[in-house]
């Protein structure tokens, strides 16, 4: 089973609106990792954030971890149509040394 | 793409046979691994290397193997290929492998009939 469970599966909004994704995993965490895939291309690294921060920024990236629920958000602020594309999250487990267990993804469609 | 080259980049092949994969990268990083993703499954790690020679199993590596003879490769082979082993391969690298992003390649398309 999947480590890291996105939700919602897919999410439509309009340019300019927020877009929230959240990521919930099982076990205890090093690290936890957000990346983005545009259709029929590689994965692209947004943000690292480790077991011992709660909240990091990047540009019009937000994301949170609480580890007591074990559970992160990525808030994407006044999306653009750019940010259209499917958004993983993707954990470091405890005692795993460099092995990132990925999640199956939140599908994000941005509108004019 | 960070200097990863995937190739092939969209292979054909039949039930049976052998297919290798290869990943090159000019980082000089030492981790590099091998994904397959499958729609509902989201990325999934089949082998990953820590070095020259040094390779370990990920999550889902029956039927696969790998190689790595030098630094800058890093191979995948599917012994005989089977129809559940179709899928999306993409090869990814970063340099301590703890605390550091991956960088991902661009992915081979891979279609076993």
């Amino acid at each position: 089973s999947q480590q890291g469970e996105e939700d919602p599966q897919a999410l439509s909004i309009q340019e300019g609106e927020n877009a929230t994704m959240n990521c919930s995993y099982k076990t205890s965490i090093n690290n936890l990792q957000w990346y983005r895939q545009n259709s029929g291309r590689g994965l692209v690294h947004l943000i690292l954030i480790r077991s011992n921060e709660r909240e990091k920024h990047s540009g019009r990236l937000r994301v949170t971890l609480d580890t007591s629920k074990k559970s992160s958000s990525l808030l994407i602020t006044a999306s653009r149509a750019a940010d259209t594309a499917s958004y993983f999250c993707a954990t470091l487990l405890t005692g795993t040394a460099s092995k990132l267990t990925f999640g199956t993804g939140t599908r994000l469609q941005v509108t004019l | 793409d960070a200097g990863i080259t995937q190739s092939p980049r969209h292979k054909v092949t039949e039930t049976g046979t052998p297919v290798t994969l290869r990943c090159h990268q000019t980082e000089n990083h030492r981790y590099m691994y091998w994904y397959r993703q499958d729609p509902g499954h989201g990325l999934r790690l089949i082998h990953y290397s820590y070095g020259v020679k040094d390779t370990d199993k990920g999550e889902v590596s029956d039927g696969y193997s790998v190689s790595r003879s030098k630094t800058e490769d890093f191979l995948l082979t599917l012994e005989s290929a089977t129809s559940s082993q179709t899928s999306v391969y993409f090869c990814a690298i970063s340099g301590t492998g703890t605390n550091e992003k991956l960088f991902f390649g661009s992915g081979t398309q891979l279609s076993v009939l």
